[in-house]
């Protein structure tokens, strides 16, 4: 089946600590991005990637990074600097049609809680 | 970013039609209209996306203003399942979606 997965659905860390969300994708999507949700609040964009090898911010990057080494695959690294990371995180994937964000496919989402 | 507003909130009963407005004064010429679903606990989902004529599919239908400044989504008979919260959302090129906090949909027995 095709589709998007987020590993581990939940994950607990200690504060100081940095942590690493899995994406992966087998849908062949040239682009992929990281949302952050916080509790009755849209979703916010961290990072996105149109393609391997390259990545931008979105309008919430401190305290995050990425990489995009391969086509399917699009880590995101909450790193100590992040003053706030208890959240749900989701990642999402779509092809690119002209310019234009085709539709865009959600994994199930990471809930993280920093203790 | 072209913004939209949305009701915070509405309620529908179950089996009967709900119409979901949003608001897009801002709109430019070559912005899709966008609406996605999320269900609690889930990622957002697709529901269906227009520019210019009303589009149906099998989840909704979308109605599109004629001077395109604002949209509704009509989703024909509610279900409990089709309660969530729901995103209208502006396309435009080289731009990256903007998820507002959406419509928070209840659906009664």
């Amino acid at each position: 089946d095709g589709g998007i997965t987020q590993s581990p659905k939940y994950l607990f860390r200690k504060e100081g600590q940095n942590v690493t969300l899995s994406c992966e994708q087998n849908l062949n999507h040239d682009a992929m991005y990281w949302y952050r949700q916080d509790p009755g609040q849209g979703l916010r964009l961290i990072y996105y990637s149109q393609i391997v090898n390259d990545f931008q911010k979105g309008d919430i990057a401190e305290g995050y990074s990425v990489s995009r080494e391969k086509k399917e695959s699009f880590p995101l690294t909450v790193t100590s600097a992040q003053k706030n990371p208890t959240a749900f995180y989701l990642c999402a994937s779509s092809y690119m049609a002209g310019g234009f964000t085709d539709t865009q496919y959600f994994g199930p989402g990471t809930r993280l809680t920093v203790l | 970013d072209a913004k939209t507003t949305q009701p915070n909130s509405m309620e529908s009963n179950e089996e009967e039609p709900v119409h979901l407005p949003c608001n897009h004064s801002t709109i430019s010429g070559t912005d899709y209209i966008h609406w996605y679903r999320q269900l609690p606990s889930q990622g957002p989902e697709y529901v269906i996306h227009g520019l210019t004529s009303n589009v149906n599919n099998r989840m909704a239908s979308l109605a599109i203003a004629e001077d395109r400044k604002s949209s509704t989504l009509i989703l024909h008979r509610a279900t409990l399942r089709d309660a969530a919260v729901y995103y209208c959302i502006l396309d435009n090129y080289g731009q990256n979606f903007v998820f507002g906090p959406g419509t928070r949909l209840s659906v009664l027995p």
